[in-house]
């Protein structure tokens, strides 16, 4: 089946630094990848996602680009917020039949003012 | 608000114990997920249930189990319950059978077992 791996944390940094939160994938063909976020007492939500090579998937000022040449899904931001202090999860489909998503390990993100 | 209601929010049980955690997806979803979050094994895949029928099966402990009913709402069922199975048990829905479409997710069930 498919595999990822992230960076672990914790991550701390200042309000308006630049933020880098690297996902590696392994999968067979090109699946979908996603990235989730996990404010504190809340569920998973879908922060962005590409569908295919090159794709780059934007929300909130958060952006990551597709490299199947590299297989990464790196995260980033150019100005970090309080507000943005969470866990972030790179995820991906289990395998090619296209079933659940199977999660990094979560990056927990504190931003201070 | 993600639609997809869990209950209890919260669970504090024996060991040894038996409990049932449900999820009611979102109007419309037919895939169940659920997962299981814990400090050291971070976000684990236990099991997916699409339209009633079992789809694909992750970490899921033979001392757990899983089902979705008719009107789509899932119940897991874990019993003989360890230590540590203390964890937060999240339900996930989606429209089809995954992949490529998004997950949406409950706020979990938080499960102590003392």
């Amino acid at each position: 089946g498919n595999s990822v791996t992230q960076m672990e944390g914790p991550v701390t940094l200042s309000e308006e630094a630049f933020l880098t939160i690297n996902c590696t994938y392994t999968a067979t063909g090109y699946p979908s990848l996603f990235w989730y976020v996990q404010y504190p007492g809340e569920g998973l939500q879908l922060l962005l996602k590409a569908t295919k090579a090159d794709d780059k998937g934007s929300n909130k000022g958060f952006e990551a680009t597709y490299r199947k040449e590299t297989t990464s899904f790196h995260l980033e931001k150019g100005s970090v917020q309080v507000s943005d202090s969470a866990v972030y999860f790179c995820a991906l489909p289990m395998n090619q039949a296209g079933t659940a998503l199977i999660f990094g390990k979560g990056t927990t993100l504190s931003v201070s003012s | 608000d993600s639609g997809v209601t869990q209950t209890p929010k919260h669970l504090i049980t024996a060991t040894g114990q038996r409990v049932t955690l449900r999820c009611s997806p979102r109007s419309g979803d037919l895939s169940v997920y659920w997962y299981q979050q814990s400090l050291d094994q971070g976000l684990q895949f236990l099991i997916q249930y699409y339209n009633g029928e079992e789809r694909a099966k992750g970490n899921i402990l033979e001392r757990f189990s899983a089902q979705q009913f008719p009107d789509l709402h899932s119940e897991l069922n874990l019993s003989s319950l360890e230590l540590g199975d203390s964890a937060l048990y999240f339900c996930a829905s989606s429209v089809d059978a995954g992949g490529g479409t998004e997950a949406f997710f409950g706020q979990g069930t938080r499960l102590t077992v003392v």
